[in-house]
């Protein structure tokens, strides 16, 4: 079975300052790693993916994410936040089988 | 493309009742995906459709729940006899053919309250 932890639940961040949102992930096979934004009363979208190949991957709005294998990890980062980015983010994993599995989430709170 | 639509943003209703909501995938894409998310939490996996065959349904989906694809386009996700446990936000994806890898467009998802 697959599962993703969100080692926090909220964090909060001063504008311009970076920030790292941390993700764990167990699976038994290989998997694809999403992070997904929701901002409030909306659906979620697509931040970035892995999926092989460069470990580092880039993504939409400045955010970056690097998987590590050994550690099972994909954290997020941006070296430097607006207030604009304040809103849930979730981490989440597939397989072959085609359905996400999320983390719990993790609400960025910029403040100015 | 207008994207993933969900129909309708809002629904109120009293316990026991029945309640029917609907997703519009983006054209073109093959796979349909529920999930629920309740406060605080991410989104759960209920059912998934490759065209109008239901390929998966979670544990979660309970005999109260059922959903259709019936021409491989819209879907419908109904719950007969609403508990307060239902009060959640229904969310509808869509991706176009491929494997895991491919991404899911959400929609804006349609608000749950029971009362």
């Amino acid at each position: 079975a697959q599962s993703v932890t969100q080692l926090d639940s909220q964090v909060p961040v001063f504008e311009e300052a970076p920030v790292e949102l941390r993700c764990n992930y167990s699976s038994s096979v290989s998997v694809y790693l999403f992070w997904y934004v929701q901002y409030p009363n909306q659906g979620l979208q697509l931040l970035l993916k892995y999926l092989s190949g460069s470990t580092l991957v880039k993504g939409i709005n400045g955010f970056e994410a690097e998987f590590n294998k050994s550690q099972t990890s994909f954290h997020l980062r941006k070296p430097s936040v607006h207030i604009s980015d304040t809103a849930e983010y979730f981490c989440a994993v597939s397989s072959n089988t085609d359905k996400l599995i999320f983390g719990t989430g993790t609400r960025l709170q910029v403040f100015p | 493309d207008t994207g993933v639509s969900q129909d309708p943003r809002h629904k109120i209703t009293k316990r026991g009742q029945n309640v029917t909501f609907r997703c519009d995938p983006i054209s073109e894409h093959n796979r349909l995906y529920w999930y629920r998310q309740t406060l605080g939490q991410g989104p759960e996996f209920l059912t998934y459709f490759q065209n109008e065959a239901q390929l998966e349904k979670s544990r979660l989906l309970s005999d109260r729940f059922s959903a259709e694809r019936p021409k491989g386009s819209f879907s419908t996700l109904e719950i007969q006899r609403t508990e307060q446990g239902d009060s959640a936000m229904y969310l509808c994806a869509s991706s176009p053919p491929s494997g895991g890898s491919e991404t899911q467009y959400f929609g804006p998802g349609t608000r749950l309250l029971v009362l």
